[in-house]
């Protein structure tokens, strides 16, 4: 069965950088994006962008240009998110996500989250 | 940009009763969107794609509708699991490409 399972929880000092990984099982992690959302505590989601783990090219929104970098390792089927220059309000959970033609390229499958707290 | 509206923020509603949530674009997105249902602590989960097909496993009380701007996600009669927080999301055909989402539209125990 599809999985995505994403690194554990992080805590980050203003400034810094931080790599959230997600590793793919169950499909051919080369066939479909992977989608990176993020959800600030009680508000709702808020798209990233996605990178395509065939070729590594990634779009990203318009937001996050120039602070974030959608990387992946296809040897190990895990995809990487890295955000830097942190903010206090980065402090979100971050959801990978990948996608499919059978849901016509919309997020199908999620992660279970991953907790960064960016606080000094 | 493309931004998309929800409405009404919070939808209060007793099991059993319909629910009619809207979602509307600032423009033309077809039929590009997508619904999800999120519950606390957890994940979104994709209901609907390309505004009216249901994605695997999910009940046929949650029906989409709807094309251009304005979209309706309908749950025919709410089952206690339905009572969570709902998003549209929107796939840009041109670029620069983005899948923004809504605000989001709680439904709640009435």
């Amino acid at each position: 069965q599809v999985q995505l399972v994403q690194s554990g929880a992080e805590e980050k000092k203003p400034g810094a950088s931080v790599r959230v990984s997600c590793k793919a099982s169950g499909y051919t992690f080369t066939a479909y994006y992977v989608h990176w959302v993020r959800q600030a505590p009680g508000q709702g989601l808020e798209w990233m962008g996605r990178i395509d783990p065939s070729s590594g090219g990634a779009n990203y929104a318009q937001k996050f240009q120039g602070r974030v970098t959608m990387t992946k390792d296809t040897s190990i089927s895990t995809a990487y998110m890295e955000l830097s220059g942190l903010r206090s309000d980065d402090t979100a959970v971050y959801y990978c996500a990948k996608d499919s033609h059978t849901s016509s390229w919309f997020p199908d499958y999620w992660g279970q989250g991953t907790l960064l707290s960016v606080s000094s | 940009e493309i931004v998309l509206t929800q409405s009404p923020a919070t939808l209060s509603l007793s099991p059993g009763e319909r629910a009619t949530l809207s979602c509307r674009a600032s423009h033309n997105i077809y039929t590009y969107l997508a619904w999800y249902q999120q519950k606390p602590g957890q994940a979104p989960r994709l209901l609907i794609y390309d505004a009216f097909n249901r994605a695997t496993g999910i009940p046929a009380r949650f029906s989409g509708s709807g094309s251009g701007t304005d979209f309706t996600l309908t749950i025919s009669s709410l089952e206690p699991e339905d009572f969570a927080v709902y998003y549209c999301q929107q796939r840009g055909d041109r670029p620069p490409v983005s899948f923004t989402f809504g605000p989001g539209t709680k439904v709640d125990v009435k």
